[in-house]
């Protein structure tokens, strides 16, 4: 069973703009990350935020966590062509590394 | 170079074929997992394994079949009795730590002819 639901699943702006992504998730996590994902390959680690922490920096990245909504969000700022690419959260439980993903949002930047 | 690695990047299997995925890793971590992705879709855990010689069923195990006889090997075989097999499928790995990232290969296309 897929563990979230991401929110848009399609987000096409220009670049210069910031774009965010939603997510939303069923059961209590260990950690919510985020991965990117260029068409046809494999997912590359964007970042990690765990359930104690609120919110977290890495570059023109910006994640924050609800727990109590359950609910992250991942804001891309001053965005590029080259952030295209499809963008997912997977969350990690108690049991075990394994991560659940949502569907995926599907960002397309405009030079 | 570290890594995981994914073969071959492209397979075709006819119908009523056993076809068998490698993935392969040398960042000596415990953990691998087998991961499905249809179109648009998000991915669907197939099976891990946490350890040598141990694995797991995942959400979607029916009709694949794994073994871990190595660390750094786990290969999936997408048996005839899974019924819509076209997809893309990815290896990954981590450590059995937690709060850890996944490691991915860069995946497996099979299409059936």
């Amino acid at each position: 069973s897929q563990q979230g639901e991401e929110d848009p699943q399609a987000l096409s702006i220009q670049e210069g703009e910031n774009a965010t992504m939603n997510c939303s998730y069923k059961t209590s996590i260990n950690n919510l990350q985020w991965y990117r994902q260029n068409s046809g390959r494999g997912l590359v680690h964007l970042i990690l935020i765990r359930s104690n922490e609120r919110e977290k920096h890495s570059g023109r990245l910006r994640v924050t966590l609800d727990t109590s909504k359950k609910s992250s969000s991942l804001l891309i700022t001053a965005s590029r062509a080259a952030d295209t690419a499809s963008y997912f959260c997977a969350t990690q439980h108690n049991a075990g590394n394994m991560l659940t993903f949502g569907g995926g949002t599907r960002l397309m930047v405009k030079p | 170079d570290g890594g995981i690695t994914q073969s071959p990047k492209y397979l075709f299997r006819k119908e009523g074929q056993n076809v068998t995925l490698s993935c392969e890793q040398n960042l000596n971590h415990d953990a691998m997992y087998w991961y499905r992705q249809d179109p648009g879709q998000g991915l669907r855990l197939i099976y891990y394994s946490q350890i040598v010689n141990d694995f797991q069923k995942g959400d979607i195990a029916e009709g694949y079949s794994v073994s871990r006889e190595k660390k750094e090997s786990f290969p999936l075989t997408v048996t005839s009795a899974q019924k819509n097999p076209t997809a893309f499928y990815l290896c990954a790995s981590s450590t059995r730590q937690s709060n850890t990232e996944a490691f991915f290969g860069q995946g497996t296309r099979l299409t059936v002819v």
